[in-house]
């Protein structure tokens, strides 16, 4: 059964600045899917980013992109620029692409907070 | 992009009532939909996996009787709690996804169930 890894259960940051967000995962295949959600107190479930395992790219979208190092199965999520706005919870999933029952496999999130 | 309507977003009952929640794939056709349980701080727990017009897939440890979950069309599923309790006080999100490979899960904003 595939695991996902967040150790960090919280994080700070300083408006403006950088941070980095880990999450490793355990696998057997060599086909999946990787996201990062984001569930900030409203609690509602917003896609961030998705990584192909297939592509070697890394993902970007806007200020937000990934550090996918497949063979060490890792799967880093970088915020640039943080803003207030970005201050939530953040999970790590993981999907198999196989089957019209694969699921999302969540890791146990981190917690984001951003220092005016 | 592809909305997930929950409804309702708050009920607050008395022990031993069941209770109803709907999610609705609004704009595009749901071939299959998850049904999460989250608790604070913590991380979304799989409840159960359904395909249109095919009983639920159950996890481990999750009470079919107790949770009886309906897709009766692409576009809607049902949860409902039955004889609920106070340990059932929970936060319940939906999630549907059309077809199967590569396509991400879109979740609904979630509903807060307390039992009194």
């Amino acid at each position: 059964a595939q695991t996902v890894t967040q150790s960090q259960p919280e994080m700070s940051v300083q408006e403006a600045e950088t941070v980095t967000l880990s999450c490793t995962y355990d696998t057997s295949e060599s086909d999946y899917y990787l996201f990062w959600y984001k569930q900030p107190p409203s609690r509602q479930m917003i896609l961030v980013i998705r990584q192909e395992a297939y592509k070697q790219q890394n993902a970007t979208e806007n200020r937000f992109s990934v550090n996918f190092q497949k063979a060490a199965k890792s799967f880093s999520l970088k915020i640039s620029d943080s803003q207030l706005g970005d201050a939530a919870m953040y999970f790590c999933a993981y999907r198999s692409p196989t089957g019209a029952n694969s699921k999302l496999t969540f890791g146990k999130g981190i917690t984001l907070s951003v220092r005016p | 992009g592809a909305v997930v309507s929950q409804h309702p977003s708050r009920v607050i009952c008395k022990s031993g009532t069941s209770v109803k929640i709907e999610c609705r794939s609004l704009d595009f056709q749901a071939t299959t939909m998850f049904w999460y349980r989250q608790f604070p701080k913590q991380s979304l727990m799989l409840m159960a996996t359904s395909n249109e017009g095919s009983k639920a897939t159950y996890e481990q440890g999750v009470e079919k009787d107790k949770f009886l979950i309906n897709h009766a069309s692409l576009t809607l599923s049902t949860l409902t709690v039955t004889s609920a309790h106070p340990e059932d006080s929970s936060f319940y999100i939906c999630s549907a996804r059309q077809g199967a490979r590569g396509q991400p899960q879109h979740f609904g904003d979630g509903t807060r169930l307390s039992i009194l």
